[in-house]
């Protein structure tokens, strides 16, 4: 299994918003509603941010929305905040009954 | 609190066995699945496989041949065998709760990583 395509790095000032991708094939992204976002600031462990496409995990700030379209799922950070700075990683269900995670993106608030 | 703590190793010598040992506190691992995530250094987090509270496993296919996972229920724990490692196998080691077999798909809760070095 292929690891999920996201870019290495996006970049937004304080307050604007961003968008990670995260492309697969129809054997896992596009082929379920299991798709989830990691949070990995440096040294930490991953923190789980969405589930299911677009449902936040308790707790977790409304600032952070996903999407899907496809074999291609989004993150959207809204009102970026430099606590946001850190790495994220998509991760899906597949039809091997595992999980394949995404390349990851270095999101950097300027 | 549902807590997840790996163990084992921090250094294995080229074409041994790496042993870890994931300890859950907080949960019954007769509950849900559990996963094996690993991290090499300055590189993306890499799916190893699960194991079910009845012991059924799955592996990622570039990992299959090399990796078993085990339970211990009486322990509430589950471990990692990785056989034959090599430098590449040098990683920070993730243990997981997967929600499966409910209708969630995804993991919730991981521990904090231990890393292991591969070298002579």
């Amino acid at each position: 299994q292929s690891a999920l395509t996201q870019p290495a790095s996006v970049s937004g000032s304080p307050g604007q918003s961003i968008t990670i991708s995260c492309t697969g094939t129809s054997s896992d992204v596009g082929g379920y509603k299991y798709v989830s976002w990691y949070q990995q600031h440096p040294g930490k462990a991953p923190k789980l941010m969405i589930y299911d496409v677009s449902n936040r995990h308790s707790g977790d700030s409304n600032r952070f929305s996903g999407s899907k379209s496809g074999n291609t799922a989004s993150l959207t950070i809204s009102g970026l905040q430099a606590e946001d700075e850190a790495d994220y990683y998509c991760s899906s269900y597949t039809s091997s009954s595992t999980y394949v995670f995404g390349t990851g993106t270095k999101v950097t608030v300027l | 609190q549902v807590q997840l703590q790996e163990s084992g190793p921090g250094l294995v010598k080229p074409s041994e066995t790496l042993s870890l040992t994931c300890t859950v506190s907080g949960d019954s691992i007769s509950t849900y699945y559990w996963s094996w995530i690993r991290q090499p250094p300055g590189k993306g987090l890499e799916y190893i496989g699960y194991i079910n509270y009845s012991g059924s496993t799955n592996y990622n296919p570039s990992l299959k041949s090399r990796v078993t996972i085990s339970v211990d229920t009486s322990k509430n724990q589950f471990s990692l065998k990785l056989s034959s490692v090599t430098a590449a196998d040098t990683a920070v080691y993730y243990c997981a709760r997967d929600l499966r077999p409910t209708a969630y798909y995804y993991m919730d809760v991981w521990g904090k990583g231990t890393t292991v070095a591969v070298s002579s």
